[in-house]
C-alpha cells in the first residue's frame, strides 16, 4: 500500500469550473507536504510547501489544505483554466534525520484536464 | 533565469552502450538528486547528493553512477545500459535545509533497445 494515496486517479472538468485533488497519507511524523504540478512531458513545478503545523496554504487560484488529525490534504483549483491540464502531484517528507537524505515520498498524482 | 539544464532531452540508444546524462543547475543549490518515473510509480529517487563529492544512493540505484566534482553539475552515468532502464528521468536541486522546495529540469527521455 503506498504511504501516499491520491484521488481521483483523473479528472476532467469545464474550464471555469472549480475543483477539489484529495491526498490521503500514512507518513507520520512528517517535516511537510507538497503539492506539484507537472505538464505533461515536463518537470514537476512546486505549487505549495506546508509544514506539519500549517493547515492552509495558498499560490494564487491554488490553495492547498493540510489536516494532520486525519492525515488528509487537499489541493483546491479555482475558477479553472485550460492551462490547469496537468498531473497534480502530492508528497510528503519525513522529518530529517541523519542517513535519509531529506527523502521525498511521492503519490501517483491525479491527472486533470480541463476542456473549452 | 533561475533553472535546472538536461541534456540530451532525448535519447535512444542500444544495450551497453554507455551513456551520460548531463544536469547542471545556476542556483548554487547544495542539494542535487535523480529521479526516474515510470508509468503507475511515480518518481523514484536513483541517486542524491548533499554537497561536493558527497553522494549517496537512492532507492533504485543499481545499474547507475553519478558524481560531483562541482556544486553545479551532476551527470548521471549508465555505464552499462539495459532495456528496463528506458524511463524519463528528471534532476532536481534545491538549497540544503528543510522545506525546501525541489526545482526540476524538463527530463530525459531514454530508450535503451
Amino acid at each position: 500500500k503506498n504511504q501516499v494515496e491520491q484521488s481521483p486517479q483523473s479528472l476532467i472538468i469545464l474550464e471555469g469550473k472549480n475543483c477539489t485533488l484529495q491526498c490521503n497519507y500514512t507518513v507520520s511524523p512528517f517535516s511537510n507536504l507538497r503539492w506539484y504540478k507537472q505538464d505533461t512531458g515536463r518537470g514537476p513545478v512546486s505549487l505549495t510547501i506546508m509544514t506539519f503545523s500549517e493547515n492552509t496554504k495558498s499560490n494564487g487560484r491554488y490553495t492547498a489544505t493540510l489536516d494532520a488529525d486525519t492525515k488528509q490534504s487537499s489541493l483546491h483549483i479555482t475558477a479553472s483554466q485550460l492551462s490547469d491540464s496537468a498531473s497534480y502531484i502530492c508528497v510528503v517528507q519525513p522529518p530529517f534525520r541523519a542517513g535519509n537524505n531529506r527523502k521525498l515520498i511521492w503519490g501517483l498524482g491525479t491527472s486533470l484536464g480541463v476542456n473549452p | 533565469e533561475a533553472q535546472v539544464t538536461q541534456n540530451p532531452r532525448y535519447l535512444i540508444t542500444v544495450t551497453g552502450k554507455k551513456l551520460t546524462v548531463t544536469c547542471s543547475q545556476n542556483m548554487n543549490h547544495e542539494y542535487m538528486s535523480w529521479y526516474r518515473q515510470d508509468p503507475g510509480l511515480g518518481l523514484r529517487q536513483i541517486y542524491y547528493s548533499m554537497n561536493v563529492e558527497v553522494t549517496d544512493k537512492g532507492d533504485v540505484p543499481e545499474g547507475y553512477k553519478v558524481s560531483r566534482k562541482e556544486k553545479r553539475n551532476f551527470p548521471l552515468i549508465l555505464e552499462s545500459p539495459s532495456p528496463n532502464q528506458t524511463s524519463l528521468y528528471f534532476c532536481a536541486s534545491s538549497w540544503g535545509g528543510n522545506n525546501q522546495p525541489q526545482h526540476f529540469g524538463d527530463g530525459t527521455r531514454l530508450s535503451i533497445l
